[in-house]
Protein backbone atom coordinates (compact mmCIF):
# COMPACT_ATOMS: atom_id res chain seq x y z
CA UNK A 1 0.00 0.00 0.00
CA UNK A 2 1.52 3.72 -0.77
CA UNK A 3 1.68 6.00 1.64
CA UNK A 4 -0.19 8.70 -0.16
CA UNK A 5 -3.44 7.61 -2.73
CA UNK A 6 -4.72 9.70 -5.06
CA UNK A 7 -7.02 8.91 -8.46
CA UNK A 8 -5.07 9.49 -11.28
CA UNK A 9 -8.03 10.60 -12.84
CA UNK A 10 -8.65 11.81 -15.71
CA UNK A 11 -11.37 13.81 -14.65
CA UNK A 12 -12.91 16.34 -17.04
CA UNK A 13 -15.39 18.97 -16.04
CA UNK A 14 -17.67 21.44 -17.68
CA UNK A 15 -16.36 25.06 -17.28
CA UNK A 16 -18.14 26.55 -13.87
CA UNK A 17 -18.40 23.53 -12.49
CA UNK A 18 -17.32 22.60 -8.90
CA UNK A 19 -13.90 20.17 -8.55
CA UNK A 20 -13.32 17.63 -5.47
CA UNK A 21 -10.13 16.50 -5.66
CA UNK A 22 -8.90 13.90 -2.75
CA UNK A 23 -6.08 11.94 -1.76
CA UNK A 24 -6.22 9.21 1.32
CA UNK A 25 -3.15 8.62 3.41
CA UNK A 26 -1.48 5.89 5.77
CA UNK A 27 0.83 7.77 8.21
CA UNK A 28 -0.83 9.38 10.79
CA UNK A 29 2.74 11.13 11.41
CA UNK A 30 1.82 13.24 9.02
CA UNK A 31 1.83 16.69 9.77
CA UNK A 32 2.25 19.44 6.54
CA UNK A 33 -0.36 18.71 3.32
CA UNK A 34 -0.07 20.11 0.55
CA UNK A 35 -1.78 21.00 -2.78
CA UNK A 36 0.46 21.83 -5.76
CA UNK A 37 -0.66 22.22 -9.47
CA UNK A 38 1.19 21.16 -12.31
CA UNK A 39 1.24 22.25 -16.03
CA UNK A 40 2.26 19.88 -18.70
CA UNK A 41 6.19 20.47 -18.73
CA UNK A 42 6.16 22.41 -15.83
CA UNK A 43 7.40 22.52 -12.31
CA UNK A 44 4.75 21.95 -9.38
CA UNK A 45 3.34 25.31 -8.47
CA UNK A 46 2.00 25.24 -4.42
CA UNK A 47 -1.70 25.79 -4.45
CA UNK A 48 -2.08 25.63 -0.58
CA UNK A 49 -0.90 24.42 2.54
CA UNK A 50 -2.14 23.27 5.73
CA UNK A 51 -1.33 22.65 9.13
CA UNK A 52 -2.87 19.94 10.85
CA UNK A 53 -6.86 19.51 10.63
CA UNK A 54 -8.92 22.11 9.46
CA UNK A 55 -10.02 24.19 6.77
CA UNK A 56 -8.04 26.78 4.40
CA UNK A 57 -9.66 28.80 1.63
CA UNK A 58 -8.03 30.96 -0.77
CA UNK A 59 -10.03 32.79 -3.57
CA UNK A 60 -12.05 30.02 -5.59
CA UNK A 61 -9.77 27.11 -3.80
CA UNK A 62 -10.60 25.06 -0.22
CA UNK A 63 -8.48 22.85 1.04
CA UNK A 64 -9.78 20.56 4.13
CA UNK A 65 -7.96 18.18 6.50
CA UNK A 66 -9.52 15.23 8.38
CA UNK A 67 -6.44 13.65 10.53
CA UNK A 68 -8.93 11.44 11.75
CA UNK A 69 -10.00 10.13 8.52
CA UNK A 70 -6.75 9.90 6.95
CA UNK A 71 -7.99 12.15 4.09
CA UNK A 72 -7.43 15.18 2.67
CA UNK A 73 -9.50 17.40 -0.09
CA UNK A 74 -9.10 20.05 -2.41
CA UNK A 75 -12.25 21.96 -3.93
CA UNK A 76 -12.25 24.23 -6.99
CA UNK A 77 -15.56 26.60 -6.93
CA UNK A 78 -16.35 27.91 -10.51
CA UNK A 79 -13.67 25.91 -12.68
CA UNK A 80 -12.29 27.65 -15.44
CA UNK A 81 -10.16 26.56 -18.49
CA UNK A 82 -7.09 27.59 -17.21
CA UNK A 83 -7.30 25.07 -14.06
CA UNK A 84 -7.05 22.61 -16.34
CA UNK A 85 -3.60 20.73 -14.40
CA UNK A 86 -2.45 17.55 -12.68
CA UNK A 87 -3.10 18.31 -9.15
CA UNK A 88 -0.78 16.93 -6.53
CA UNK A 89 -1.30 16.49 -3.31
CA UNK A 90 1.88 15.97 -1.02
CA UNK A 91 2.44 15.67 2.88
CA UNK A 92 5.15 15.76 5.23
CA UNK A 93 6.04 15.06 8.81
CA UNK A 94 8.50 17.45 9.75
CA UNK A 95 10.22 19.98 7.84
CA UNK A 96 13.39 20.22 9.30
CA UNK A 97 16.75 17.67 9.24
CA UNK A 98 15.25 17.47 5.26
CA UNK A 99 11.96 15.99 6.14
CA UNK A 100 10.47 14.50 2.32
CA UNK A 101 7.61 15.41 0.63
CA UNK A 102 5.66 12.68 -0.08
CA UNK A 103 3.42 12.79 -3.02
CA UNK A 104 0.27 11.72 -4.30
CA UNK A 105 -0.16 10.39 -8.01
CA UNK A 106 -1.66 13.39 -9.11
CA UNK A 107 -4.85 13.96 -11.06
CA UNK A 108 -5.24 15.46 -14.27
CA UNK A 109 -8.34 17.76 -14.17
CA UNK A 110 -9.57 18.99 -17.63
CA UNK A 111 -11.93 22.36 -17.60
CA UNK A 112 -14.14 22.01 -21.08
CA UNK A 113 -15.27 25.94 -21.88
CA UNK B 1 6.08 33.49 -3.56
CA UNK B 2 9.89 32.24 -3.31
CA UNK B 3 11.09 32.06 -6.89
CA UNK B 4 13.44 29.08 -8.02
CA UNK B 5 14.78 29.54 -11.03
CA UNK B 6 15.70 26.26 -12.83
CA UNK B 7 18.40 25.75 -16.27
CA UNK B 8 18.54 24.87 -18.55
CA UNK B 9 15.16 24.79 -19.54
CA UNK B 10 15.53 21.56 -22.11
CA UNK B 11 18.90 20.50 -23.38
CA UNK B 12 19.92 17.60 -25.80
CA UNK B 13 23.17 15.86 -25.10
CA UNK B 14 24.93 13.21 -27.01
CA UNK B 15 25.11 9.69 -25.30
CA UNK B 16 28.43 9.46 -23.57
CA UNK B 17 28.91 13.00 -22.09
CA UNK B 18 27.91 14.95 -19.02
CA UNK B 19 25.19 17.70 -18.23
CA UNK B 20 25.06 20.10 -15.66
CA UNK B 21 21.45 21.21 -14.34
CA UNK B 22 21.96 24.51 -12.00
CA UNK B 23 18.85 25.37 -9.57
CA UNK B 24 18.82 28.98 -7.91
CA UNK B 25 16.19 30.20 -5.13
CA UNK B 26 16.32 33.86 -6.12
CA UNK B 27 14.94 35.54 -2.84
CA UNK B 28 15.41 33.43 0.06
CA UNK B 29 18.70 31.34 1.37
CA UNK B 30 17.81 27.39 0.36
CA UNK B 31 18.84 25.43 3.59
CA UNK B 32 17.64 22.25 1.82
CA UNK B 33 17.34 21.34 -1.84
CA UNK B 34 15.96 18.28 -3.61
CA UNK B 35 16.01 16.92 -6.78
CA UNK B 36 13.45 14.57 -8.29
CA UNK B 37 12.97 12.68 -11.46
CA UNK B 38 9.37 12.55 -13.17
CA UNK B 39 8.45 10.25 -16.47
CA UNK B 40 5.26 11.07 -18.34
CA UNK B 41 2.13 11.14 -16.67
CA UNK B 42 3.62 9.73 -13.49
CA UNK B 43 4.29 11.80 -9.81
CA UNK B 44 7.42 12.80 -8.42
CA UNK B 45 10.06 10.61 -7.95
CA UNK B 46 12.93 11.91 -5.42
CA UNK B 47 16.45 11.16 -6.27
CA UNK B 48 18.40 12.82 -3.48
CA UNK B 49 18.24 15.97 -0.84
CA UNK B 50 20.91 18.34 -0.13
CA UNK B 51 22.01 20.33 2.73
CA UNK B 52 23.93 23.38 1.84
CA UNK B 53 27.57 22.52 2.68
CA UNK B 54 26.61 18.60 3.27
CA UNK B 55 26.80 16.04 0.98
CA UNK B 56 23.62 15.07 -0.62
CA UNK B 57 22.01 12.18 0.80
CA UNK B 58 20.31 10.02 -2.27
CA UNK B 59 17.58 7.60 -2.20
CA UNK B 60 17.43 4.01 -2.76
CA UNK B 61 18.74 3.06 -6.53
CA UNK B 62 19.61 6.62 -7.58
CA UNK B 63 23.28 6.10 -8.37
CA UNK B 64 25.24 8.68 -6.22
CA UNK B 65 28.31 8.48 -8.95
CA UNK B 66 26.19 9.00 -12.39
CA UNK B 67 24.15 11.76 -10.70
CA UNK B 68 26.73 14.15 -8.96
CA UNK B 69 25.05 16.73 -6.52
CA UNK B 70 26.81 19.81 -5.51
CA UNK B 71 25.02 22.19 -2.96
CA UNK B 72 27.73 24.88 -2.10
CA UNK B 73 25.95 27.72 -1.37
CA UNK B 74 22.40 28.49 0.10
CA UNK B 75 21.32 29.84 -3.32
CA UNK B 76 22.71 27.32 -5.55
CA UNK B 77 22.21 23.65 -6.19
CA UNK B 78 23.67 21.62 -9.24
CA UNK B 79 22.61 18.24 -10.69
CA UNK B 80 25.52 16.88 -12.97
CA UNK B 81 24.49 13.66 -15.17
CA UNK B 82 27.64 11.70 -16.22
CA UNK B 83 28.20 9.63 -18.88
CA UNK B 84 24.57 10.23 -19.83
CA UNK B 85 22.64 7.49 -21.76
CA UNK B 86 19.21 7.22 -24.03
CA UNK B 87 17.62 6.22 -20.64
CA UNK B 88 18.82 9.04 -18.98
CA UNK B 89 15.96 11.06 -20.67
CA UNK B 90 13.39 12.66 -18.28
CA UNK B 91 12.35 15.85 -16.83
CA UNK B 92 14.14 16.56 -14.05
CA UNK B 93 12.73 19.14 -11.70
CA UNK B 94 14.78 20.90 -8.07
CA UNK B 95 13.05 21.82 -5.28
CA UNK B 96 13.93 24.42 -2.27
CA UNK B 97 12.92 24.72 1.50
CA UNK B 98 14.11 27.36 4.00
CA UNK B 99 14.69 27.16 7.69
CA UNK B 100 11.32 27.12 9.46
CA UNK B 101 9.26 26.68 7.02
CA UNK B 102 7.71 23.68 5.67
CA UNK B 103 6.83 24.80 1.94
CA UNK B 104 9.21 23.39 -1.25
CA UNK B 105 9.09 25.90 -3.93
CA UNK B 106 10.02 23.86 -7.10
CA UNK B 107 12.13 25.18 -10.10
CA UNK B 108 10.53 25.28 -13.90
CA UNK B 109 11.95 21.66 -14.86
CA UNK B 110 14.53 20.69 -16.86
CA UNK B 111 13.52 18.27 -20.30
CA UNK B 112 17.48 16.30 -21.02
CA UNK B 113 16.88 14.05 -23.57
CA UNK B 114 20.59 12.24 -24.61
CA UNK B 115 20.46 10.75 -28.37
Amino acid sequence: QKEVEQDPGPLSVPEGAIVSLNCTYSNSAFQYFMWYRQYSRKGPELLMYTYSSGNKEDGRFTAQVDKSSKYISLFIRDSQPSDSATYLCAMLEIYNQGGKLIFGQGTELSVKP
Amino acid sequence: GAVVSQHPSWVICKSGTSVKIECRSLDFQATTMFWYRQFPKQSLMLMATSNEGSKATYEQGVEKDKFLINHASLTLSTLTVTSAHPEDSSFYICSARTTGSPVDFFGQGTRLTVV
